[in-house]
């Protein structure tokens, strides 16, 4: 199937504790994003990347890290340094022709 | 910071009725503006998005937009239960990798 899977669905993190969300796509697009959503809000910008080994900060990059080894692979850390990491994580991608962009089925993150 | 605001809800309209979502934006710089559908726990699904002022319809939904109010709506006819779903409007700036930022979103109730 083509298309955006993140990983784990659910997961919860101890105080802490660093936890790792995986996102893979096999749709061969360049630009590839995370956001995070609280409850009753809309989305806001982690970081995102327009090509391999290279990502930017976006507006709440404060306590995440990302990697971009692979076109087809960007993994966001949710450090200890993170304060309120409970929410929902939303994977995407890009498709410049078509100007649209492509969302996972996220993952929720838990701190217990 | 650029801001997308979004009308206030809940919305509520009986079935069949027009629902009207309004979105609003700062950054003059923007250039395609998206409609998400987004349903409780799920990840947001793209409506249709529009980047030239004046109206664009897609069956039930049309987008209207004017670039020199910086303003951006969607109205949805013959609205119907299965509409029932938080709205995301979103804009994208000008740059080639579509970095978008998400209004908070409006929750739309459509009533039998």
């Amino acid at each position: 199937d083509g298309g955006i899977t993140q990983s784990p669905k659910y997961l919860f993190r101890k105080e802490g504790q660093n936890v790792t969300l995986s996102c893979e796509q096999n749709l061969n697009h360049d630009a590839m994003y995370w956001y995070r959503q609280d409850p009753g809000q809309g989305l806001r910008l982690i970081y995102y990347s327009q090509i391999v080994n290279d990502f930017q900060k976006g507006d709440i990059a404060e306590g995440y890290s990302v990697s971009r080894e692979k076109k087809e692979s960007f993994p966001l850390t949710v450090t200890s340094a993170q304060k309120n990491p409970t929410a929902f994580y939303l994977c995407a991608t890009y498709r410049h022709s078509g100007n649209t962009i492509y969302f996972g089925e996220g993952s929720w993150l838990t701190v217990v | 910071q650029k801001e997308v605001e979004q009308n206030s809800g809940p919305l509520s309209v009986p079935e069949g009725a027009i629902a009207s979502l309004n979105c609003t934006y700062s950054d003059r710089g923007s250039q395609s503006f998206f409609w998400y559908r987004q349903y409780s726990g799920k990840s947001p699904e793209l409506i249709m998005f529009i980047y030239s002022n004046g109206d664009k319809e897609d069956g039930r939904f049309t987008a209207q937009l004017n670039k020199a109010s910086q303003y951006v709506s969607l109205l949805i006819r013959d609205s119907q239960p299965s509409d029932s779903a938080t709205y995301l409007c979103a804009v994208k700036d000008g740059t080639s990798y579509g970095k978008l930022t998400f209004g908070q979103g409006t929750i739309l109730t459509v009533h039998p």
